[in-house]
């Protein structure tokens, strides 16, 4: 089974509200990973969890702020965000070890108003 | 740093047809992964193919197959017999060879167009 799963599929937020995203894996993975993507573009990694600690922060912007409470749970917490972070947001998950390999969930849709 | 290059923004073909899609890459690392992902308009990005730079062996995956040119840093994709399902945009991407949490390096994606 490779399943990640994200919750909710769809969001709308004004500029001052607070959400949240949630992605979860039953798997085993060691690794949990964000990405933003926009519209005919690949996806762009934010952020990068690795044994439950941020390992990797592609310089993303504060109101921006993810959490992993345990190794099945990712959280992104969003915060006063803008227009232009409307995009489609993705999860993913990885093992580990030889071949690494990133499974991904379906995906959160924000629009930011 | 790792870039990965897709010279084809689209490419259509009939069903039942073959097509490649090319990807090439730039890198200084002798050890890393490469993958082909599908994301359709469902929007759930899926694994196609996988190849491990040390095996010389190309990867296939039922209809799916890779000519992997390590020296010329080249990653096509061929799918065989196509279906309308492989209605999608494909990504080629990169990722070197470490522990758990890796950073994937996207191209920019071919839409792929399957006709009846």
């Amino acid at each position: 089974d490779t399943e990640v799963t994200q919750t909710p599929k769809h969001l709308v937020m004004g500029m001052t509200n607070k959400k949240s995203l949630k992605c979860e894996q039953h798997m085993g993975h060691r690794a949990m990973y964000w990405y933003k993507q926009k519209a005919k573009k690949p996806p762009e990694l934010m952020f990068v969890y690795s044994y439950e600690k941020l390992s990797i922060n592609e310089s993303v912007p504060s109101r921006f702020s993810p959490e992993c409470p345990n190794s099945s749970l990712l959280n992104l917490h969003l915060h006063a965000l803008q227009p232009e972070d409307s995009a489609l947001y993705l999860c993913a998950s990885s093992q580990g070890g030889d071949p690494e390999t990133q499974y991904f969930g379906p995906g959160t849709r924000l629009l930011v108003l | 740093a790792q870039t990965v290059t897709q010279s084809q923004p689209e490419m259509s073909v009939q069903e039942a047809e073959t097509v490649t899609l090319s990807c090439t890459y730039d890198t200084s690392e002798s050890n890393y992964y490469l993958f082909w992902y599908k994301q359709p308009p469902s929007r759930q990005m899926i694994l196609v193919i996988r190849q491990e730079a040390y095996k010389q062996q190309n990867a296939t995956e039922n209809r799916f197959s890779v000519n992997f040119q390590k020296a010329a840093k080249s990653f096509s994709l061929k799918i065989s017999d196509s279906q309308l399902g492989d209605t999608a945009m494909y990504f080629c991407a990169f990722m070197e060879n470490k522990a758990a949490g890796n950073k994937l390096t996207f191209g920019g994606g071919t839409r792929v167009l399957v006709k009846p």
